[in-house]
């Protein structure tokens, strides 16, 4: 089946920029996400992008996509303590339905 | 906009009791819900998915029997765990789906599930 793998941790200075990665093994995934997940809460979605764009900007964040390698990054640009939170990449296939496979989620840590 | 919620927030029940989850789409309609299931520090593990007017798909190793999931009205999908026993402790966490082919997954605050 499909597979998604982001690392687990991730540290940075506030006012740095944080760029989280995923890998993917699906080739026919037609939309990738990325959700921020809060402690004890649900999982807001933060952008998307549709599988024949390399890029996508929306504020502070880019979202960069390498359809040949399989791999997604999500670039949070001038970090601040709020964005401390796991982040879970998903991608969805071709398959019907609109399932979602998610990533094994990256906690973001952001230090003063 | 595309809000979704869960009742109840947190659970705790005794073991052999059964609990029911709620997930409703507040400002919009929704013909397709997921469940998910999410162990501490782990990612999302797809449980069913929730059809308006049909039976549920469940993903293969998941209970039928024993999670038991309506999908009654274009707004409301319902989860029921049923016998509860102390390793179905997780936290459970639905999404939503805008009817009229929308793709993207909103998703409720996801309610924590204690079986003592």
């Amino acid at each position: 089946g499909e597979d998604v793998e982001q690392s687990l941790f991730l540290s940075v200075r506030e006012g740095d920029s944080s760029v989280i990665n995923c890998t993917y093994t699906d080739s026919s995934s037609t939309y990738l996400y990325w959700y921020k997940q809060e402690p004890g809460a649900g999982l807001q979605l933060l952008t998307y992008i549709f599988s024949n764009m390399d890029m996508k900007q929306d504020q502070r964040l880019t979202v960069l996509l390498n359809k040949k390698d399989k791999h997604l990054s999500l670039r949070i640009a001038d970090t601040q303590t709020g964005d401390s939170a796991i982040y879970f990449c998903a991608e969805k296939g071709t398959g019907g339905g609109n399932k979602l496979t998610f990533g094994t989620g990256t906690q973001l840590k952001v230090e003063l | 906009g595309a809000v979704v919620s869960q009742h109840p927030s947190r659970v705790i029940c005794k073991s052999g009791t059964s609990v029911k989850i709620e997930c409703r789409s507040l400002d919009f309609q929704a013909t397709t819900m997921f469940w998910y299931r999410q162990f501490p520090k782990k990612s999302l593990m797809l449980m069913a998915t929730s059809n308006e007017g049909s039976k549920a798909t469940y993903e293969q190793g998941v209970e039928k029997d024993k999670f038991l999931i309506n999908h009654a009205s274009l707004t409301l999908s319902t989860l029921t765990v049923t016998s509860a026993h102390p390793e179905d402790s997780s936290f459970y966490i639905c999404s939503a789906v805008l009817a009229g082919g929308g793709e993207t997954q909103y998703f409720g605050p996801g309610t924590r599930l204690l079986v003592l």
